[in-house]
C-alpha cells in the first residue's frame, strides 16, 4: 500500500460545481495536513493546511479530515477555470517526515 | 522578497557529465530540501537540512550528494548523471524543524541523455 493515496484523476467539473478530491494515507503518526496545488509547469504551492478531525473552510476551500478513517478531504466551491491544476495532498508526521501523494488533476470546464 | 530561487531554469547534460543546482531562500528558514518529480511517481524526498551546519538523507539519495553552504544556501550535486536522473527538480524550505508548511523554489528541469 502506497503511504498516500489519491486518485490521479482527472477530474472534470462545470463551472460553478463542488470539486471533491479525496486522500488516504498510512501513517497514523501523521499530524499535520496539507493541500499544495500546482499548475502544470509550475512549482507547488500550499493552499490549505490541516491539524484537527472535523473541516477548515478558507474562501471556497474546505478541508475535511477524519483520523480515524486516515482520511483527509478537500472541497472546491464554486469551481472556476483557473482551479484547474493537479491538487497534490501531504500528510506530515513530524519532524522533516512530509510524504506527498502523486496528485489529483482536476479540470473545470467553462 | 523573491522566496526560494534555484539555477538553472532548464539543463541538458551527457550521461557522467556531473553538475551542481543551487538553492537559495531570503525568509530567514531553518531548513531546506530538495525533492525531484516524475511522471506518476509525486515528489520524492532526495535530501534534506533542518538547519546549518546539518543534512539527512531522504527517499532517494543514491547519486546525490548536497551542501548546506550556509543559512540561506542548499545545492544538489549530481557527480556522475545517469539518464535515470532525469526529472524536474525542486527546492523548498520551510520555517521550522517540524513540518510546516514548504516553500517551493520554480524547479529545474533537467535532462541526461
Amino acid at each position: 500500500q502506497k503511504e498516500v493515496e489519491q486518485n490521479s484523476g482527472p477530474l472534470s467539473v462545470p463551472e460553478g460545481a463542488i470539486a471533491s478530491l479525496n486522500c488516504t494515507y498510512s501513517d497514523r503518526g501523521s499530524q499535520s495536513f496539507f493541500w499544495y496545488r500546482q499548475y502544470s509547469g509550475k512549482s507547488p504551492e500550499l493552499i490549505m493546511f490541516i491539524y484537527s478531525n472535523g473541516d477548515k473552510e478558507d474562501g471556497r476551500f474546505t478541508a475535511q479530515l477524519n483520523k480515524a478513517s486516515q482520511y483527509v478531504s478537500l472541497l472546491i466551491r464554486d469551481s472556476q477555470p483557473s482551479d484547474s491544476a493537479t491538487y497534490l495532498c501531504a500528510p506530515a508526521g513530524g519532524y522533516q517526515k512530509v510524504t506527498f501523494g502523486t496528485g489529483t488533476k482536476l479540470q473545470v470546464i467553462p | 522578497n523573491a522566496g526560494v530561487t534555484q539555477t538553472p531554469k532548464f539543463q541538458v547534460l551527457k550521461t557522467g557529465q556531473s553538475m551542481t543546482l543551487q538553492c537559495a531562500q531570503d525568509m530567514n528558514h531553518n531548513s531546506m530540501y530538495w525533492y525531484r518529480q516524475d511522471p506518476g511517481m509525486g515528489l520524492r524526498l532526495i535530501y534534506y537540512s533542518a538547519s546549518e551546519g546539518t543534512t539527512d538523507k531522504g527517499e532517494v539519495p543514491n547519486g546525490y550528494n548536497v551542501s548546506r553552504l550556509n543559512k540561506r544556501e542548499f545545492s544538489l550535486r549530481l557527480e556522475s548523471a545517469a539518464p535515470s536522473q532525469t526529472s524536474v527538480y525542486f527546492c523548498a524550505s520551510s520555517a521550522a524543524r517540524e513540518a510546516y508548511e514548504q516553500y517551493f523554489g520554480p524547479g529545474t528541469r533537467l535532462t541526461v541523455t
